[in-house]
């Protein structure tokens, strides 16, 4: 079954601290994958996404994502995290000629100041 | 608009009521998401309208749900008979074109008591 996993459903971080949040998928075939945020009190936003070529995508914010199709991963990362980057990040993922998202549960993201 | 937008943003109801949540696409955006997301999950899809035709409704849970999307902009999600179990935040996304990146709404939360 086609799903999407995110590995840590809560992380708290200093600021500073580096950030990387996992994210694993099951999809048969050619796929696209997503990175978005949803701050508190938002909608959601589209953070990064690769649909092909370099597998290291750099998204806004300083955040970045490094596909590893051996892996069926797709982790999100930033080298230095600030208070504004508490929010909610969720990975997903759609088959490259499909339209359906597939969701991760999210990461509540908390960064102490 | 600028954005999405979805009205209400928070609809109390009782359970067996008939519920209606509008979403306003950003204009010109040709097609049109509904996902539902409950407490700790990531979204779920319902539905795809591209134009006024529900290109895909095979993630409506149950013949309660309906959507339209009459005039190819904006759409309603109706529930019949609400249960309990519909409590969920009901998100919709439009984008311009099929594989373009989707732009949500902040969503409708729906409380069935």
């Amino acid at each position: 079954a086609q799903s999407v996993s995110q590995h840590n459903h809560h992380v708290i971080l200093s600021e500073a601290a580096s950030l990387e949040l996992g994210c694993n998928y099951s999809y048969g075939g050619t796929v696209n994958l997503f990175w978005y945020v949803q701050y508190p009190g938002q909608h959601l936003q589209l953070l990064l996404k690769y649909f092909s070529g370099d597998p290291l995508v750099k998204g806004i914010k300083g955040f970045e994502a490094e596909f590893i199709k051996s892996k069926f991963s797709f982790n999100l990362r930033k080298p230095s995290v600030q208070w504004s980057d508490t929010a909610e990040y969720f990975c997903a993922v759609k088959g490259a000629s499909n339209y359906q998202l597939i969701w991760g549960a999210g990461t509540k993201l908390i960064i102490k100041p | 608009g600028a954005g999405v937008s979805q009205t209400p943003s928070n609809k109390v109801t009782e359970k067996g009521k008939y519920v209606e949540l509008r979403c306003d696409p950003i204009s010109g955006h040709t097609a049109l998401y509904w996902y539902r997301q409950s407490l700790g999950q990531g979204p779920e899809f319902l539905i795809y309208f591209q134009g006024t035709g529900a290109a895909d409704d095979s993630g409506l849970p149950n013949d309660r749900f309906f959507a339209v999307r009459p005039e190819g902009s904006v759409s309603t999600l109706k529930i019949q008979r609400t249960e309990r179990g519909d409590s969920a935040v009901y998100l919709c996304a439009s984008s311009l074109l099929l594989n373009t990146e989707a732009f949500f709404g902040q969503g409708t939360r729906l409380t069935v008591v």
